[in-house]
């Protein structure tokens, strides 16, 4: 079974600030994702990864730094937090096929 | 407009019934994945199709082969603990793995 878990699973933080949600997978899966989640909405891609120190932009960057420093390990960096960036985050990882996703991370930005 | 079109956006059962949940595509697709969304806000993977259909205990998945412009996910004898939000999800194919989700179906069951 996939396993890919996310730290923290819930943060909140000012206008302004700066914050680092992490994710770690351990099935070897090449690709790693980051998504956001609003109501009314789908998930959303922001980034992803093909491997270790490679990062692609997906469909809502802005605003967003991601970095993936080992294939286990995809970090998603908000330097300057703001409220439209309040949303729940997911982590996926696959092998190129079915994407296995993380529990979720709730982020509000005050 | 979008890419993934699901469809209705909202359903209330019945114990014991059974649905439909379709995912239109506005271009051929590589696969598709449908997921359930429980109240904490947990995403369950349901199926993944490449082709062809996929069928666990009450829930039934298709993909269709020929054109891979939809999907439909089946749901038969409701009950209580199907309540949440369906999602589809596509992939266009190409090699960045990509996955497109619609807005999802959110589902009510009623005893």
């Amino acid at each position: 079974e996939a396993a890919v878990t996310q730290s923290p699973r819930n943060k909140v933080t000012v206008t302004g600030g700066n914050v680092t949600l992490s994710c770690r997978q351990t099935n070897s899966h090449n690709y790693m994702y980051w998504y956001r989640q609003d109501t009314g909405h789908g998930l959303r891609l922001i980034h992803y990864s093909y491997g270790a120190g490679n990062l692609q932009i997906g469909d809502v960057p802005d605003g967003y730094k991601a970095t993936r420093t080992t294939q286990e390990d995809f970090f998603l960096l908000l330097e300057l937090a703001s409220p439209s960036q309040t949303s729940l985050y997911f982590c996926a990882s696959s092998d190129r096929d079915e994407q296995y996703f993380g529990p979720g991370t709730r982020l509000t930005v005050l | 407009g979008d890419q993934v079109e699901q469809s209705p956006s909202a359903l209330s059962l019945h114990e014991g019934t059974d649905s439909a949940l379709r995912c239109n595509f506005t271009t051929t697709m590589r696969s598709v994945q449908w997921f359930r969304q429980n109240s904490r806000g947990s995403l369950i993977s349901l199926f993944y199709l490449a082709s062809g259909t996929k069928e666990n205990g009450r829930l039934k998945s298709a993909f269709d082969s020929k054109e891979r412009r939809y999907s439909t996910l089946h749901i038969r004898d409701a009950q209580l603990e199907d309540s949440g939000t369906y999602f589809c999800a596509a992939e266009a194919g190409g090699s960045n793995a990509k996955l497109t989700f619609g807005k999802g179906t959110k589902l009510s069951v009623k005893s």
